[in-house]
Order: C-alpha cells, then structure tokens, then sequence
C-alpha cells in the first residue's frame, strides 16, 4: 500500500543529545513537510521541502534540521539546540503540479524527553 | 501570515445528533480549505477539502461550506456515530505549499 512511514513511534531523548526521525514515502510526492503538534496547539510547520536536495525553514524551525538527498525521505533531526523538544511530530507529503491538492501524513512520532 | 481560529475546541453530541465546527481565516487570498480527522496516536486524515471557486460540498454524511465574504468555512456532520469521535482540523492554504492549521476539535458523539 502507498503511504507514509514514520519511525520510530516512540523516541526518548536525553539531555545533549541529537535525535533523528525518519519520514519515508512511497506516493511519488514532490514536497514533504514537518509539523510539530502540541496540546492545544494545532499543527506548526517546522520545515517543508519541494525538491530533492532543497528545503525551507517554517515558522518554528530553530534547533531542528533536515535533509532531502532522496525524494522519498525526509528525515528530521531534533538537535541539543531545541529546549523543549517533547512533542508530537508529523511528517507529510503533497503532490505539486496539479492545482491545490491534501497533504497525506503519517502516523507520528511522540518524542519525549529523559 | 495567514491565521486560521477553530471553535469550538471540544463539543459533545448525542448519537445521531448533527456535529457543526467553524473556522474563520485572515487572509483573502486563501483559496483552499481541508478538514482533517485525527483520532488518538495516529496522524490527521483528509475528510473532506473545498477550494474557494465553490460555496458547499458534501460527501455522504460530512458537508464543509465556505463563505469568501466573511471568510469563514464550517464542517457539518450529520446522524454522528461513536466512530466519529475525533478531533478534528481545519486548514487553509494560498499557494498550496503552506498550510495553516486550526487549534482543532475533539468531538464527542455519546451513544
């Protein structure tokens, strides 16, 4: 089935330490996105990219990176840098090209921290 | 930017009740909306979306309409079910590259 793989469900984090989450789909999509989900809060949009090797910063993209070498992944590092990094994170995907279309997401990964 | 606002943040129903969440949106140039239902551990999914050259679209028992004027656009859900609780989401979009997401709601359908 065509979708998208987030792993690990569950991740912990300890003090000083870099995490990464992996973000995998198999849609053929051309963008794919990053958004952090806390209580009440809706969905932030971290970081997006529209193509392999290019990305752009979100509105809360300060102590995260990523990388786009492939177009079917987009991983995301959760830095030392970022202070309060327990949260709900999800990746999606969109088709570009054919006038507005959804973005599919994943099931997320839950980081908390030691 | 564009801010979207979601009310209400939780509502409760009695099966076979209708369900009815609004969201208003700032920016004009906004021209397409999906509603998203997210039930607990898993990732949002799309219900229903509506682009801004049409007023009213449904599907089955889930209607979204959406009105440019005074920018708002609501999610109506009729004969709810157990399985419709969930919280859901509103978007907006103006490229259709950003979106920008409500605060969502949890619905509660009681048997």
């Amino acid at each position: 089935d065509g979708g998208i793989t987030q792993s690990p469900k569950y991740l912990f984090r300890k003090e000083g330490q870099n995490v990464t989450l992996s973000c995998e789909q198999n849609l053929n999509h051309d963008a794919m996105y990053w958004y952090r989900q806390d209580p009440g809060q809706g969905l932030r949009l971290i970081y997006y990219s529209q193509i392999v090797n290019d990305f752009q910063k979100g509105d809360i993209a300060e102590g995260y990176s990523v990388s786009r070498e492939k177009k079917e992944s987009f991983p995301l590092t959760v830095t030392s840098a970022q202070k309060n990094p327990t949260a709900f994170y999800l990746c999606a995907s969109r088709q570009l090209g054919q006038g507005n279309q959804p973005q599919h997401f994943g099931d997320g990964t839950r980081l908390s921290i030691l | 930017g564009e801010n979207v606002e979601q009310h209400p943040s939780t509502l409760s129903v009695q099966e076979g009740d209708s369900a009815v969440i609004k969201c208003t949106y700032s920016d004009s140039a906004s021209n397409y909306f999906p509603w998203y239902k997210q039930e607990l551990g898993k990732g949002p999914q799309l219900i229903i979306d509506i682009r801004s050259n049409v007023g009213e679209k449904k599907d089955q028992r889930i209607a979204v309409t959406l009105n440019k004027t005074a920018k708002h656009f609501s999610l109506h859900i009729t004969e709810t079910q157990p399985e419709d609780s969930a919280v859901y989401f509103c978007a907006a979009s103006i490229t259709g590259n950003q979106f920008y997401f409500g605060t969502g709601t949890s619905l509660t359908v009681i048997p």
